[in-house]
């Protein structure tokens, strides 16, 4: 069966300190990758995603997220984070094939930046 | 470009009334997803549409959740009756599937039911 791991259920950083989320997922075949965030009260948000090409995705507020494929992951990164990242983060994943249209969601890793 | 719309976005119910939540989709997405979160479950997602027509409903916890799609810019989740357990937070999402099924997110509705 299709599956999206995180590796951290919470994380608490420091103003400043630099952020790396794990995500690994398990497919037979070519998947696009994407990453959600959730502020606390608020819907979930495209934060950056993958299809093809250049492994290394830069997403919006200074995330990135680079796409190992021989090791099925898709971790998330910042070099600094800040208070108002605080937040919930979703790794998902799409199954490129025909007759398949979901995404299998990641349980999410909270964030909490202490400023 | 409207987002996904999603009414009513909060409703308060007491146990045994019929709730039904609403959804329009970003217009030209041809898939639709209904999801439920809680503290306790985390994201779930319930069922979805592909062209109006119901691909995965196996998510739906029991009889007393239906969900339709009529035209490809409504969708409707309904529950008869409501139990204090579907407390939660209901949320639409649409996707087109030509563009890599990228999934936009409704602001949700918070149901309590009491």
């Amino acid at each position: 069966a299709q599956s999206v791991s995180q590796h951290n259920h919470h994380v608490i950083l420091s103003e400043a300190a630099s952020l790396e989320l794990g995500c690994n997922y398990s497919y037979g075949g070519t998947v696009n990758l994407f990453w959600y965030v959730q502020y606390p009260g608020q819907h979930l948000q495209l934060l950056l995603k993958y299809f093809s090409g250049d492994p290394l995705v830069k997403g919006i507020k200074g995330f990135e997220a680079e796409f190992i494929k021989s090791k099925f992951s898709f971790n998330l990164r910042k070099p600094s984070v800040q208070w108002s990242d605080t937040a919930e983060y979703f790794c998902a994943a799409a199954y490129t094939g025909a007759g398949s249209y979901q995404l299998t969601f990641g349980k999410g890793t909270k964030l909490s930046v202490i400023p | 470009d409207a987002g996904v719309i999603q009414s009513p976005r909060h409703e308060v119910t007491e146990m045994g009334q019929e709730v039904t939540l609403r959804c329009k989709p970003i217009s030209g997405h041809n898939s639709l997803f209904w999801y439920r979160q809680t503290m306790m479950r985390g994201l779930e997602l319930l069922i979805y549409f592909n062209n109006n027509v119901p691909i995965d409903d196996s998510g739906m916890p029991e009889d007393r959740f239906s969900a339709k799609m009529p035209n490809a810019s409504f969708s409707t989740l309904k529950i008869q009756p409501s139990e204090p357990r579907d407390s939660a937070v209901y949320f639409c999402a649409s996707s087109r599937n030509e563009l890599g099924k990228t999934q936009y997110f409704g602001p949700g509705t918070r149901l309590l039911v009491l």
